[in-house]
């Protein structure tokens, strides 16, 4: 039962245009998700969060989204650099635990 | 401040053995939490631990096992390795303030690689 999709494994986008990565979730209970971005043989790298009470959360050139009613949240980066190439995870949580429920990643690559 | 701190990076063991990972978390975390990445099952919660206690534990058999410190140092242990159990270990730490805010943000560690033969 995978809570929690990712169901594009890779995204390729030109350097400087937007990079929307997208992320579905069934658990109602999760209220805080967050994204992480991840090069191989490294662990995950936090990017940003967002809380159930918001539906938009902004930090520099990544805005993340959150759709309650769809349990949609979408990850927006702009403009794309070369640097932004990697896995990209979403997570949730639930509030009062700390385990993090993941999606399967998105490999995004930043083409010149 | 230093991040999240793992050892050893890399491992080999064989079918049978037993393994310790170790995890230093963020100077001031109090909660640490250990996952498994493997190509096929993705990213999964093992355990986490606050103030020396498991506090939550997620769908692996008991061969695997942790402990926490008084100084919030965390090691698992795989006992009895199987060739299934390779994989990327992952230890993240978070603040964890007065009643556990489910907004603090688990920063990870790079991970050890485990690799059974």
């Amino acid at each position: 039962d995978q809570q929690v999709k990712q169901n594009s494994p890779s995204l390729s986008v030109q350097e400087g245009r937007i990079s929307i990565l997208n992320c579905d979730y069934t658990n109602s209970m999760f209220d805080y998700f967050l994204w992480y971005k991840k090069y191989p043989a490294e662990g995950p790298t936090f990017l940003i969060s967002i809380s159930s009470i918001k539906d938009k959360n902004e930090d520099g050139r990544f805005t993340v989204f959150l759709n309650k009613s769809a349990k949609h949240l979408s990850l927006h980066i702009v403009p794309s650099q070369p640097g932004d190439s990697a896995v990209y995870f979403c997570a949730a949580k639930r509030s009062g635990a700390q385990k993090l429920v993941f999606g399967q990643g998105t490999r995004l690559t930043i083409n010149p | 401040k230093a991040g999240v701190t793992q050892t050893p990076r890399y491992l080999i063991k064989t079918r049978g053995q037993q393994v310790t990972l170790s995890c230093s978390p963020i100077s001031g975390h109090r909660s640490v939490s250990w996952y498994q990445q493997t190509p096929g099952q993705g990213l999964q919660f093992l355990f986490e631990y606050f103030s020396e206690t498991q506090r939550n534990k997620g769908n692996f058999p008991g061969r695997f096992s942790g402990r926490q410190f008084s100084n919030s140092r965390s090691e698992m242990n795989v006992s009895t390795l199987e060739l299934g159990d390779s994989a990327l270990y992952l230890c993240a730490s978070s603040l964890l303030s007065s009643g556990g805010a489910s907004t603090d943000t688990q920063y990870f560690g790079p991970g050890t690689r485990l690799t059974v033969l």
